[in-house]
């Protein structure tokens, strides 16, 4: 069974930083790119960040782009979002998401944890 | 970047109805379009990809079509269970997997 299970999340000051973390589990992690989505409170699903397979390979979106940066660590079955430079508008439930590959996009997704950036 | 516009952002209907949702892209995207659900608390669900695939497990009463720039998700003979919010996303490329901005489905 597949199982993705986000940690990280919490309240910091804008300009903080903080680190997401989903650990995976119930399939061969380093076979499928990985992504990160969030969803602002009351508010729509908004793609972030994606990693290929081999963590060689990483995209953002415009409005991320030079602060948050993802990573994965394969030997631990681990995804990463390391966030920087924090804003007000970056306050979201993150969800961890596996990408299925072929012709299929997000086929899982994990509970999300949750970022309040507030002073 | 391409932008995906979802219509209309709110719908009302009956139980046993149809309904549908479109989705526009901002540029042609080929078939790469999902539909996924979304209940209040919980994470979205995946019921059509590549347009028009049912995913798995999804009843048959779910259907997507288009292909390009336009694509809809009808959902006929609706069931309590169908009411929730409903988002496009497009997967064209590694650049970005845009969502549309979503579409509330309630009952009438």
């Amino acid at each position: 069974e597949v199982q993705l299970v986000e940690s990280g999340g919490g309240v910091v000051q804008p300009g903080g930083s903080l680190r997401l973390s989903c650990a995976a589990s119930g399939f061969i992690f380093e076979d499928f790119a990985m992504h990160w989505v969030r969803q602002a409170p009351g508010k729509g699903l908004e793609w972030v960040s994606l990693i290929s397979g081999d963590g060689g390979t990483t995209y953002y979106a415009d409005s991320v782009k030079g602060r948050f940066t993802i990573s994965r660590d394969i030997s631990e079955n681990s995804l990463y979002l390391q966030m920087n430079s924090l804003r007000t508008e970056d306050s979201a439930l993150y969800y961890c998401t596996k990408d299925a590959g072929g012709s299929r996009p997000l086929d899982y997704w994990g509970q999300g944890t949750l970022v309040t950036v507030s002073s | 970047d391409i932008q995906m516009t979802q219509s209309p952002s709110t719908l009302s209907a009956s139980v046993g109805g149809r309904v549908s949702i479109t989705c526009r892209a901002s540029q042609t995207i080929s078939n790469w379009l999902a539909w996924y659900q979304q209940k209040p608390g919980k994470a979205p669900k995946l019921l059509i990809y590549k347009a028009s695939s049912l995913e798995s497990g999804v009843p048959s009463r779910f259907s997507g079509s288009g292909s390009g720039t336009e694509f809809t998700l009808t959902i006929s003979s609706l069931q309590p269970d169908d009411f929730a919010t409903y988002y496009c996303q497009q997967y064209n490329s590694y650049s970005g997997y845009t969502f549309g901005q979503g579409t509330k489905l309630e009952i009438k």
